[in-house]
């Protein structure tokens, strides 16, 4: 089946240091990967859809400066978070998009747990 | 609006069955999944259904979408602790409508505990 990975699967920084989370597709191609954010008990909030070749397409209310996402090949998508806060911290979640599979299906990431101190 | 509703928890006892019921808002929905996430992992998808669909089996999950009153169900055979889990209920419509790009819309999951 469809594998995505994130890297790292966990990270502790300091205030105001910036952090890069990597998605990869490891045996498909995607053209569309999304990011998500999960608080505890909560369900999933899509920040972002990563486009690849193009930039991303942000959902309201997140900063487009402070979560920056790149999607330079269509295996990897990257998300910075910049000058992290610890209100930043949080799960976060990528998936991929399999354009050549069937009804939509995203392929998700096991997540990075982000901790800023 | 967009919108997705489950109940936040289910417990059960071990054989018994497990039924995670969702509703949604958006009568466009094309896709209808139910996602599973272990504690600390990401999601894993279980089983979708097309929306021209009433009932789909897969093993030991039965999905019944009643698309009229706009209600997904996951019903769970057998529940064994192994499911205990967080279920997502999720749709998707159509890519391109409305600009969403066939982003998938979540339910907040239940969180179904299961006793031996």
């Amino acid at each position: 089946g469809a594998v995505v990975s994130q890297h790292p699967s966990w990270v502790i920084c300091k205030s105001g240091t910036s952090v890069k989370i990597e998605c990869r597709s490891l045996d498909f191609q995607a053209t569309t990967m999304f990011w998500y954010r999960q608080f505890p008990k909560q369900s999933l909030m899509l920040m972002a859809t990563s486009n690849e070749g193009s930039k991303a397409t942000y959902e309201q209310g997140v900063e487009k400066d402070k979560f920056l996402i790149n999607h330079a090949s269509l295996t990897l998508s990257t998300l910075t978070v910049t000058s992290a806060h610890p209100e930043d911290s949080s799960f976060y979640i990528c998936s991929a998009r399999n354009e050549r599979g069937a009804y939509n299906e995203q392929f998700f990431g096991p997540g990075t747990r982000l901790t800023v101190l | 609006g967009e919108d997705v509703e489950q109940s936040l928890f289910l417990s059960v006892r071990e054989g018994d069955s497990s039924v995670i019921n969702c509703t949604y808002t958006d009568s466009s929905s094309t896709y209808l999944y139910w996602y599973k996430q272990e504690p600390g992992a990401g999601l894993q998808l279980l089983t979708y259904i097309f929306s021209n669909m009433d009932m789909k089996q897969d093993q030991r999950l039965t999905v019944l979408l009643n698309k009229k009153d706009k209600h997904l169900s996951l019903r769970i055979a057998d529940t064994q602790t192994g499911d205990s889990a967080i279920y997502f209920c999720a749709e998707s419509i159509t890519p391109g409508y409305g600009g969403s790009q066939g982003n998938l819309i979540f339910g907040k999951g239940t969180k179904l505990s299961v006793k031996p």
